[in-house]
């Protein structure tokens, strides 16, 4: 099935600073989408974006389909963005199923 | 908004017991999931639906049964558990065309088991 890659797998930033967290995925993908799980373990949707460009305040996620890779973009950092950031991918080529999830980036945002 | 519910959030009970996680969804999706994630870790997909009176294994050996008799309900039973099965259970559903592509999932608030 595909592999899905996330890096770095640890990350600590002092509050205000910027980051790029990356997606390596290993086929073809009709959906990706980021998430953040929050102390509590909850995942909360960040974005939807199997291809192009989108933007949401601080965050901003660009994903490049042909060349099999997604990048989520943190400006500003602040604590509240701990927690640890998900990519998951549904392949189109291996039969339609769920979404594979990466094993994360564990960020710390340090005031 | 996505609004899917899980009860109970937290469980703590005995081994041999049978337990059934609860998780609803109001959007009227098709496609409903469940993943086991043990704390700090990736996300593990043992069963999925397609719709009613569908269901899957995912790639996860569990020990664990669900069922899908209505669209908005998709219940997770252990038929006896062990301390094995501790872990955080999250359900998760996504709408789409009548086919097997699945678009955006949304997640409930997870349940978090710990059998002893």
């Amino acid at each position: 099935g595909i592999q899905v890659e996330q890096s770095p797998p640890d990350l600590i930033l002092q509050e205000g600073a910027n980051s790029t967290l990356r997606c390596n995925f290993s086929d073809s993908v009709n959906n990706l989408q980021w998430f953040h799980q929050n102390p509590w373990g909850q995942l909360i949707n960040l974005f939807y974006i199997p291809s192009g460009t989108k933007q949401n305040g601080r965050l901003s996620a660009t994903t490049v389909a042909t060349e099999r890779y997604s990048l989520l973009y943190i400006s500003s950092s602040q604590t509240t963005d701990s927690g640890v950031y998900f990519c998951a991918v549904t392949s189109r080529n291996s039969g339609n199923t769920p979404l594979v999830f990466g094993k994360g980036t564990r960020l710390s945002v340090i005031a | 908004e996505a609004d899917i519910y899980q009860t109970p959030r937290y469980l703590v009970i005995g081994t041999g017991k049978k337990i059934t996680l609860e998780c609803s969804q109001t959007m009227g999706h098709d496609k409903m999931y469940w993943y086991q994630q043990d704390p700090g870790m990736e996300l593990h997909l043992i069963h999925y639906s397609y719709g009613v009176n569908s269901t899957e294994k995912g790639d996860l050996s569990s020990e664990s049964t669900v069922s899908r008799i209505r669209t908005e309900h998709f219940p997770l039973t252990l038929e006896s558990a062990r301390p094995s099965h501790t872990s955080q259970y999250l359900c998760a559903s996504s709408e789409g065309d009548r086919g097997r592509i699945f678009s955006e999932a949304f997640f409930g608030q997870g349940t978090r088991l710990t059998v002893v």
